[in-house]
């Protein structure tokens, strides 16, 4: 079946660092893939998705490449802030199975320290 | 519309009580999901409906859940005899119809089961 592995956390950072999030999935159809985000006492939050190879998704300065030829999804940012300080979930979505539901890693919390 | 509404928050029950949640979707949006997040682990999906009709469910739906979808809008999940396994988050999401649309999250209903 469909399945997402993500860096583990926490990831602790400075503000105005680099910020690498590895994501690999596997999938038997050609998925849809997606970066969430839940803040401290919110809800999941879609932060970025593409739809297919080499789309690249991007959304208040962080991006993410889909590279079917190495089924990742890396999550990046230039410069974080202490405001990016959350869970960053990364998903996949097969269209082809009609429902599109969500199959989600296991999340990577970051902090980001001044 | 303020988004994917779902109660109650918080849940404390005793095991074997039986325990129902409510969400209440978007509601120009035809699909209504339910997931179940337990601690340090990335939303799991548990049922799909497209207006009425439940359409998918997990594995993970023992016969002790039941949700329904009456008329198409709002959403119920009946969890009959609690275990402690049963404690989570567990998560609404509601979305149009297509194949890439964005899905919207409602922040949850935390159950404890005692």
């Amino acid at each position: 079946g469909d399945s997402v592995t993500q860096m583990e956390g926490p990831v602790t950072l400075s503000e105005e660092a680099f910020l690498t999030i590895n994501c690999t999935y596997t999938a038997t159809g050609y998925p849809s893939l997606f970066w969430y985000v839940q803040y401290p006492g919110e809800g999941l939050q879609l932060l970025l998705k593409a739809t297919k190879a080499d789309d690249k998704g991007s959304n208040k300065g962080f991006e993410a490449t889909y590279r079917k030829e190495t089924t990742s999804f890396h999550l990046e940012k230039g410069s974080v802030q202490v405001s990016d300080s959350a869970v960053y979930f990364c998903a996949l979505s097969d269209p082809t199975g009609g429902g599109n539901k969500l199959t989600f890693g296991t999340g990577t919390q970051l902090k980001v320290e001044l | 519309d303020t988004g994917v509404s779902q109660n109650p928050r918080h849940k404390i029950t005793k095991r074997g009580q039986n325990v129902t949640f409510r969400c209440d979707p978007i509601s120009e949006h035809n699909r209504l999901y339910w997931y179940r997040q337990t601690l340090g682990q990335g939303p799991e999906f548990l049922t799909y409906f497209q207006n009425e009709a439940q359409l998918e469910k997990s594995r993970l739906l023992s016969d002790r859940f039941s949700a329904e979808r009456p008329k198409g809008s709002f959403s119920t999940l009946e969890i009959q005899r609690t275990e402690q396994g049963d404690s989570a988050m567990y998560l609404c999401a509601s979305r149009e119809d297509g194949v890439n649309t964005e899905a919207f999250f409602g922040q949850g209903t935390r159950l404890t089961v005692v």
